[in-house]
């Protein structure tokens, strides 16, 4: 089983829709980001969690929203989704010495 | 403004050669360096990584190279292998305000090995 869990891994949905993208882990990190992926941009931070109590803004939060439910638990939710958010996101947690991240699969959301 | 950058999208190179990926940054604060490797439909894997305190990381077919004057580094494949078809991830990352490490991506690199 994969040490880092994003459902669903693929989702189409249209203007206007709410949609959420959950993440789980098992590697015992406290820190969770969420990123997207876009072509020629590479990966860029929408949030990130050290710990259940702190959740901070990336480079693109405008659009998002997220939720650590718990440790092992990080959501990113599309209040109103937009079709210039169609993405591949990504969430990771890291290794707090290094800053090593560890990916989940991917969830690739179109939005019509 | 890119402060990691991957100035070449896409790299090809013959089975057997050297591939040669590269990229700069900006930010003199970045004191630890890593690659990542991305297969399609899968999530970014690390590869390797360098510390400023070294000028050279090896391991394996994978070798970093870091050039802290220039603010380059380099990752060398030899020899290069079909399987090493992929997108490669710069990232850099430095102590900020809090102790907080963060990565900064460049924009990746395609490389395809050719058979």
């Amino acid at each position: 089983d994969a040490d880092v869990t994003q459902t669903p891994r693929n989702r189409i949905t249209k203007t206007g829709k709410r949609i959420m993208l959950e993440c789980s882990q098992t590697k015992g990190h406290d820190r969770m980001y969420w990123y997207r992926q876009d072509p020629g941009l590479g990966l860029q931070l929408i949030y990130y969690s050290f710990d259940v109590k702190d959740i901070n803004k990336g480079e693109i939060s405008d659009g998002y929203s997220v939720s650590r439910q718990a440790q092992a638990k990080f959501s990113l939710s599309l209040e109103s989704a937009i079709p210039n958010q169609t993405a591949l996101y990504f969430c990771a947690t890291s290794d707090t010495s290094t800053g090593e991240l560890f990916f989940g699969e991917g969830s690739r959301l179109t939005v019509l | 403004d890119q402060q990691v950058k991957q100035n070449s999208p896409s790299l090809s190179v013959q089975e057997g050669r050297i591939s040669i990926l590269n990229c700069d940054y900006t930010n003199s604060m970045f004191d630890y360096f890593l690659w990542y490797k991305k297969y399609p439909a899968e999530g970014p894997t690390f590869l390797i990584s360098i510390s400023s305190i070294k000028d050279k990381n090896e391991d394996g077919r994978f070798t970093v190279f870091l050039n802290k004057s220039a603010k380059h580094l380099s990752l060398h494949i030899v020899p290069s292998q079909p399987g090493d078809s992929a997108v490669y991830f710069c990232a850099a990352s430095g102590v900020s305000s809090g102790s907080a490490r963060q990565l900064t991506f460049g924009s990746g690199t395609q490389l395809t090995v050719l058979p």
